[in-house]
């Protein structure tokens, strides 16, 4: 069973630092692409990264382009957002997601909850 | 980026309605894109991908079409477990994007 548990969330206060996490399990954790996804309160879904299965290629939305770093430890079979410079719309329930070769996201985790507030 | 609008953005429906979301995308994205259905406080789950094919273990209730910049997704009898809210996304290219969202809620 493909199972992506999240952890690491928290508050934290504008201007400051936080790495998220995702351990993976129930499948060859290598072989796949994985993504980051954010949900603000109350609102949609927005893509924030991606990150191949060798680390060769990753990407960003512009807008957390230079502020957030994702990696990935395929010995630990998780992958990680090292997030800095939080704003306060950085506030959000983060998803990691497992990308399908097609590049569509097929498993998902139950989130972590970001807050960025003084 | 390719921008994803859906429509409407909430819809009243009553248990076995047959219900039709709306996606089109601001440029032509082939069939390159997934439905997904989020309930209060989960995460989202992959109903259905490339516009048209159903993921393994969503009920046949659940279809897709459309190709280019146009898609449908359509519940066939509404179930009580089916009100919840629906996102398209297209992976045509990067950055990744979603519609912003349809709520189906209960008449």
């Amino acid at each position: 069973e493909v199972k992506l548990v999240e952890s690491g969330g928290g508050l934290v206060k504008p201007g400051g630092s936080l790495r998220i996490s995702c351990a993976a399990s129930g499948f060859t954790f290598s072989h796949y692409n994985m993504n980051w996804v954010r949900q603000a309160p109350g609102k949609g879904l927005e893509w924030v990264s991606s990150i191949s299965g060798s680390s060769s290629y990753i990407l960003y939305a512009d807008s957390m382009q230079g502020r957030f770093t994702i990696s990935r430890d395929n010995a630990k079979n998780s992958v990680y957002l090292q997030m800095s410079s939080l704003r306060a719309e950085d506030t959000a329930v983060y998803y990691c997601a497992r990308e399908d070769g097609s590049h569509y996201f097929d498993y998902w985790g139950q989130g972590t909850l970001v807050t960025v507030s003084s | 980026d390719i921008q994803m609008t859906q429509s409407p953005s909430t819809l009243s429906a009553s248990v076995g309605d047959r219900v039709t979301i709306t996606c089109r995308a601001s440029q032509s994205i082939s069939s390159w894109l997934a439905w997904y259905q989020q309930k209060p406080g989960k995460a989202p789950k992959l109903l259905i991908y490339k516009a048209s094919s159903l993921e393994s273990g969503v009920p046949s209730g659940f279809s897709g079409s459309g190709s280019g910049t146009e898609f449908t997704l359509t519940i066939n009898s509404l179930q009580p477990d089916d009100f919840a809210t629906y996102y398209c996304q297209q992976y045509n290219s990067y950055p990744w994007t979603f519609g912003q969202g349809t709520k189906v809620e209960i008449k």
